[in-house]
């Protein structure tokens, strides 16, 4: 089944702890990316990446790290997580950047830096 | 930058009845998709609908539908016949080769 497989789907932490949250597509996409959902903020992108070794900084880029040295893995790094970054966190990927290509989702994490 | 707005952060309608979210966005570029996605209790991201700027024709899925308006830079959805299976969150969202956006949201209940 073609899928983008996120994890943890919960997790709670205290600040400064580093953490990983691991995401991994079997669709051979070329675009991933990660978002974090707040409420009356909608999603907003974290980091994208177009391909392998190759990655962008989005709209709220701080406090984040990503890595795409294989093409089906995209993980989201917080090396020192602070209570601000308490929220729902998206990954998705495209077949590739271009517009017409709808995004395929991983089932959420819910992070809680307490 | 560009920027998707959602005006109504919730709505409400009736079972069987039609309801319509509101969409507005502001770009400079010519050739874009936008797309509604439906996020339901379960969190999952499912799309809905999408259209091409550059097709004059409103889309059309089953029960939904959009009502394009390039020029006004609007895309409001229309659901039709609205089922308790309706209700969850709508994400309006654009995407360009060079950017990808969403909205903030509406909440839609369905009233039994």
């Amino acid at each position: 089944e073609a899928q983008v497989t996120q994890n943890p789907r919960y997790l709670i932490t205290v600040t400064g702890k580093k953490l990983t949250v691991t995401c991994s597509q079997n669709m051979n996409h070329e675009y991933m990316s990660w978002y974090r959902q707040d409420p009356g903020l909608g999603l907003r992108q974290i980091y994208y990446s177009m391909n392998v070794e190759a990655t962008d900084k989005g709209d709220v880029p701080e406090g984040y790290k990503v890595s795409r040295k294989e093409k089906r893995n995209f993980p989201l790094i917080l090396e020192s997580p602070s209570p601000n970054q308490t929220s729902l966190y998206f990954c998705a990927s495209s077949l590739s950047r271009t517009q017409r290509e709808k995004l395929f989702f991983g089932s959420g994490t819910q992070l809680s830096v307490l | 930058a560009q920027t998707v707005t959602q005006s109504q952060p919730e709505m409400s309608v009736q079972e069987a009845e039609t309801v319509t979210l509101s969409c507005t966005y502001d770009t400079s570029e010519s050739d874009y998709y936008l797309f509604w996605y439906k996020q339901p209790p379960s969190r999952q991201m499912i799309l809905v609908i999408r259209q091409e700027a550059y097709k004059q024709q409103n889309a059309t899925e089953n029960r939904f539908s959009v009502n394009f308006q390039k020029a006004a830079k609007s895309f409001s959805l229309k659901i039709s016949d609205s089922q308790l299976g309706d209700a969850a969150m709508y994400f309006c969202a654009y995407r360009s080769n060079n950017d990808m956006r969403f909205g903030a949201g509406t909440r839609l209940t369905v009233k039994p």
